[in-house]
């Protein structure tokens, strides 16, 4: 059964850092790229970051490029999002999602996501 | 302001037919990069619904077909039915921003 699990999730102050986590089963990880998208309360889908399957290059959002750090470990099977200096606005659901690659990128698998919240 | 310009709700009878618009431009739908839909139904995780414009996984009910033109998509939910009420998400790709983006949303109500 394919499964992704999101967890690292959990209150956190402003300037503080998280490290959320998705652990992966039921796919060969190491062939796709992998995704988070984030969900603010009552907002719409927003892209956040990406990895790709091989070379490790990786893809942020303006609005989290030099805060935030994708990384991935294929012996593991697991995706991971390094968060610091954390804003209010990062305050969101985190979902992690498999990747297709066909001219674009498109999201076929995804968590059931994982909440961070940056308050004082 | 989303990159990719949806509707914010549509509404339907059951039986009906309802399509909703995704409005981008050169530098995402314009530009030839595909276009896919995601379907998030109430407290639950998105679900891809429709992926390369008009491609339905598996699983996915034949009522929904997408469609691409220009700079614009379309999603069309055909038959409507209670359990199609959720939030429906274009999605693309973005050359000017360098990021994959999302539409913002359209709520979808059966009567």
């Amino acid at each position: 059964e394919v499964q992704l699990l999101e967890s690292g999730g959990g209150l956190a102050q402003p300037g503080g850092s998280l490290r959320l986590s998705c652990a992966v089963s039921g796919f060969t990880f190491s062939n796709y790229p992998m995704t988070w998208v984030r969900q603010a309360p009552g907002k719409g889908l927003e892209w956040v970051s990406g990895i790709r399957d091989f070379h490790n290059h990786t893809y942020y959002a303006d609005s989290v490029r030099g805060r935030f750090t994708i990384s991935r470990d294929n012996s593991k099977n697991t995706l991971y999002l390094d968060m610091n200096s954390l804003r209010a606005e990062d305050t969101a659901v985190y979902y992690c999602a498999k990747v297709t690659v066909t001219h674009t990128w498109f999201f076929d698998l995804w968590g059931r996501g994982t909440l961070v919240t940056v308050s004082s | 302001q989303s990159v990719l310009t949806q509707p914010p709700s549509v509404s339907g009878a059951p039986g009906q037919r309802v399509t909703i618009s995704c409005t981008g431009s050169s530098s995402n739908i314009g530009a030839g990069y595909d276009v896919h839909w995601y379907q998030q139904l109430p407290a639950t995780a998105p679900k891809l619904l429709i992926s390369v414009n008009n491609n339905r996984p598996s699983g996915v009910p034949d009522r929904f077909s997408g469609s691409k033109s220009g700079a614009s998509a379309s999603l069309a939910i055909s038959g409507l039915q209670g359990d199609d009420e959720a939030e429906y998400y274009c999605q693309s790709y973005d050359s000017s921003l360098t990021a994959w983006v999302f539409g913002g949303g359209t709520r979808l109500t059966v009567l």
